[in-house]
């Protein structure tokens, strides 16, 4: 069964370095999104991304933030220089999008910790 | 703006009770859809249901079902049968976008099925 892959499951990093979560989706999926989580939280709305632009994004996805499918297979969420309130298990998704949104395929997670 | 309620934030049951986790929506659009995922303790979001507004039909998925209830902005969930592998956090998700691009997960209810 297809499924979406996240790497690397789960990082380390010091405040204010650069991290790059990455994503494989669904290879015929059109939609890709990155959903953040902090522990015991609910599941919160990054950003969505669609035809090699971002197509929405809340306001938790500041300047900090940038995704990018740098290929035909890859989507990355970069953070420019992490906080300690960027702690959070990260989500990527995708769907096939078209009439209705489809379910969301959800890959594993990310964990983020920053020191 | 729309928003999820599961007011339910944990629940605990014996092995083969029956359960019934509660969300209540709020939105203005006529055309929307709603979700619930489960997330077991390894992390991971999994998808379980899809439900559009114009679709008020209950569903039954084996040990699993969902009523529906235009009248009440309400999509419940009940697990029949509870087992210990149910045991998990249960997010219920609203989405007004057509095209899936930004979904709305509820804080969740976590349930506790002991043996």
């Amino acid at each position: 069964e297809p499924e979406v892959t996240q790497t690397p499951s789960h990082q380390v990093t010091q405040m204010g370095q650069e991290v790059i979560l990455r994503c494989v989706p669904i290879s015929n999926h059109l939609y890709f999104y990155w959903y953040r989580q902090i522990l015991g939280q609910k599941v919160e709305f990054l950003v969505s991304f669609y035809n090699n632009e971002i197509s929405e994004k809340s306001e938790i996805f500041d300047d900090q933030f940038s995704v990018e499918r740098p290929d035909g297979s890859n989507f990355t969420l970069k953070i420019r220089s992490t906080k300690l309130e960027d702690s959070a298990m990260y989500f990527c998704a995708s769907s096939e999008g078209g009439r209705g949104p489809g379910e969301l395929f959800f890959g594993e997670g990310s964990r983020l910790t920053v020191l | 703006a729309q928003k999820v309620t599961q007011a339910q934030t944990e629940i605990s049951v014996v092995e083969k009770e029956d359960v019934t986790l509660d969300c209540v929506y709020e939105t203005r659009d006529t055309t929307y859809y709603l979700f619930w995922y489960k997330q077991p303790p390894s992390g991971e979001l999994v998808f379980l249901i899809r439900r559009n507004s114009f679709d008020e039909q209950n569903e039954i998925s084996g040990r699993y079902s969902w009523n529906f209830q235009k009248s009440t902005s309400s999509f419940n969930f009940t697990i029949t049968a509870s087992q210990v592998v149910d045991s998990a956090v249960y997010f219920c998700a609203l989405s007004e976008d057509n095209y899936g691009q930004n979904f709305v997960f509820g804080p969740g209810t976590r349930l506790s099925v002991l043996p």
